[in-house]
Order: C-alpha cells, then sequence, then structure tokens
C-alpha cells in the first residue's frame, strides 16, 4: 500500500529556512517522479518542483533559486529545502507521485503547513 | 510566465451537463501538455480525475470526460450530481515547468 507523509511545516520567520520531508512507503522515490504542490489558505493549487527518476529537478519560477528539491533513496524520502522565505510561500505543502508520463499526481500525501509571519 | 486559465466559478442544476475548460497563455492547448484534471474538496488533498487529456482513472465516475476542445483542455461532467460540488484544477505540462489553472469552483444548487 502507498503512503506519502509529509513533515517539516511550522512557524517561520520572513527571511527564514525550513526542510520539508516526505516519507513514502510502498514504492521507492528514486524510480519515480516525485513533486511538491502547494495550496495557500483559500486560494489554488501552485506546482512547486519535481525531481525526475533520473534526479533532474524542476521549480516554478516563483521558488526558483530559494528552494531546492532532493531525495535521499535510503530513507526513501523526498525533501524540500526552502531558503529566503516570504509571507506569499505560506501554504499547505502537499507531495505528490506521478505514475507514468502523462499521469501526473496520482498519489498525494495529506500535506504539511508552512507559514511564513513574524 | 505561462498563465493557465480556467473559469473561476461554474453554478449549476442538478443533471444538466456542464464543461469546464483549461487554457494556455502560449497558444492551443495539445496532447503534448498532457492535460490533467483533479477534483478537491474541502480539507481534502486533490484527487485525480483524467489524465492525458482523456483518459479516467479507476475511480473515475462514468459521468466525467475529457477531451481538447477549440485549443482548450476541457472537462465534461453529464449529469452533475450533487456531490459533484467541489473545485476542480487542470495541470499542464511545458517540459521544463508545470502549470495548475487557477481552479474552477462547480456549485451545484
Amino acid at each position: 500500500e502507498v503512503e506519502m507523509v509529509e513533515s517539516g511545516g511550522g512557524l517561520v520567520q520572513p527571511g527564514g529556512s525550513l526542510r520539508l520531508s516526505c516519507a513514502v512507503s510502498g514504492f521507492t522515490v528514486g524510480s519515480n517522479y516525485m513533486s511538491w504542490v502547494r495550496q495557500a489558505p483559500g486560494k489554488g493549487l501552485e506546482w512547486v518542483s519535481v525531481i525526475s527518476s533520473g534526479g533532474d529537478t524542476y521549480y516554478a519560477d516563483s521558488v526558483r533559486g530559494r528552494f531546492t528539491i532532493s531525495r535521499d533513496n535510503s530513507k526513501n524520502t523526498v525533501y524540500l529545502q526552502m531558503n529566503s522565505l516570504r509571507a506569499d510561500d505560506t501554504a499547505v505543502y502537499f507531495c505528490a507521485r506521478d505514475l507514468s508520463t502523462g499521469n501526473y499526481n496520482y498519489y498525494w500525501g495529506q500535506g504539511t503547513l508552512v507559514t511564513v509571519s513574524s | 510566465q505561462t498563465v493557465v486559465t480556467q473559469e473561476p466559478s461554474l453554478t449549476v442544476s442538478p443533471g444538466v451537463t456542464v464543461t469546464l475548460t483549461c487554457a494556455s497563455s502560449t497558444g492551443a492547448v495539445t496532447s503534448d501538455y498532457y492535460p490533467n484534471w483533479f477534483q478537491q474538496k474541502p480539507g481534502q488533498a486533490p484527487r485525480p480525475l483524467i489524465y492525458s487529456a482523456t483518459k479516467k482513472h479507476s475511480w473515475t465516475p462514468a459521468r466525467f470526460s475529457g477531451s481538447l476542445l477549440g485549443g482548450k483542455a476541457a472537462l465534461t461532467v453529464s449529469g452533475v450530481l450533487p456531490e459533484d460540488e467541489a473545485d476542480y484544477y487542470c495541470l499542464l505540462d511545458f517540459g521544463d515547468v508545470r502549470v495548475f489553472g487557477g481552479g474552477t469552483k462547480l456549485t451545484v444548487l
């Protein structure tokens, strides 16, 4: 059974850093495309980043240069390192897994809330 | 910056057929963008409905269908039920980035 559990969210001051984790079971992160998607309170979904099975990484313009996606195959975990955080980064952050090319974000975690505020 | 546009809101009566659309600021949406559609209800994670423009998941009700229509991706609900009231999001793949539409709030009255 596939399970994806995000953690690491919390309250952080503007300019600060936070690392989110997505621990998975039922499949291996190193063999799949894994994404981070966020949703600001009362707002829509925003694609943030993806790491391919080959390790290539891609980012939304809004986070490029500040956020870094990575994975640890030995821990079967995907991370999102978030630096230089701003108030508009406040959101629930979901991790998601693609099933195949064109079949995106098939599995979702329940999300972790990040609040950027002084 | 690429923008993906959906109708912000639609209100329909039960039993009608409604079509939600998904447009790209870059031009016509084709199968090359692998349109995906998601349904989200309050307090829940999004649930995939349609992938690669037209393909359904095993749990997708038969009344939901995806298509490419007039240069846009489209999600049609044939015979809307009260439980279809939700937010619907499309996702397009531009190769190096993926972009969600702003979402359509579907209200069933």
